[in-house]
């Protein structure tokens, strides 16, 4: 069974960093590139970033582009995201995401998500 | 980028088909045939329901099916069952090799 969890979540305030981490289990890791969703709450979802499988290519949204960072060890079968310079705008629960294609195409098994709150 | 374009909210009775549509532009929808379309429950993930316009995963009931014309993309749901009762988002590539989910529609199953 496919499984991907996500942790790291909690309260920051504006400015400060937090770290997720997303595990996967059930399937070949480093095979599948990998994405971070978030959805405000009471929002639409909003994708964040994505990782080829190999690492050698990263995309970000512009709203995250210059603050957050993606990465991943496949010897750990582990996605992450790095994110800096919080604002109140990035409270969301973020969820990682696997990728079915050669990019940012479709996300066919998701986490359960973690929630990231900033508060001033 | 901004989101693609969905109804705020669609209706339907048991039974009927609804349709729900997803506009976008030449550097999205009507560039790539790389349209998904999920389903997500109150409080729950989101599942994919069909990939790449028109494919559906390994599970997904036959009742959901996609399709495109130029920059709009459409989810149509036949034979409305109760439990249909979600809100759907559409995503498309871009040409920014980004990826843009539509603001989402609330089905409602009267």
């Amino acid at each position: 069974e496919i499984q991907l969890v996500e942790s790291g979540g909690g309260l920051v305030q504006p400015g400060g960093s937090l770290r997720l981490s997303c595990g996967a289990s059930g399937f070949t890791f480093s095979s599948y590139n990998m994405n971070w969703v978030r959805q405000a709450p009471g929002k639409g979802l909003e994708w964040v970033s994505y990782m080829s499988s190999s690492s050698y290519t990263r995309y970000y949204a512009d709203s995250v582009k210059g603050r957050f960072t993606i990465s991943r060890d496949n010897a750990k079968n582990s996605l992450y995201l790095e994110m800096n310079s919080l604002r109140v705008d990035d409270t969301a629960v973020y969820y990682c995401a696997r990728d079915r294609g050669g990019g940012p195409r479709g996300f066919d098994s998701w986490g359960q998500g973690t929630l990231v709150t900033v508060f001033s | 980028q901004s989101a693609l374009t969905q109804p705020a909210s669609v209706s339907g009775s048991p039974g009927q088909s609804i349709t729900v549509s997803c506009t976008g532009t030449n550097s999205d929808v009507g560039g790539f045939n790389y349209v998904s379309w999920y389903q997500q429950h109150p409080g729950k993930a989101p599942k994919l329901l069909i990939y790449d316009v028109t494919n559906r995963p390994s599970g997904v009931s036959n009742r959901f099916s996609g399709s495109k014309s130029g920059t709009t993309a459409s989810l149509t749901i036949s034979g409305l069952q109760p439990e249909d009762e979600a809100d759907y988002y559409c995503s498309s590539y871009t040409s920014s090799s980004t990826l843009v989910f539509g603001g989402g529609t609330k089905l409602t199953v009267l």
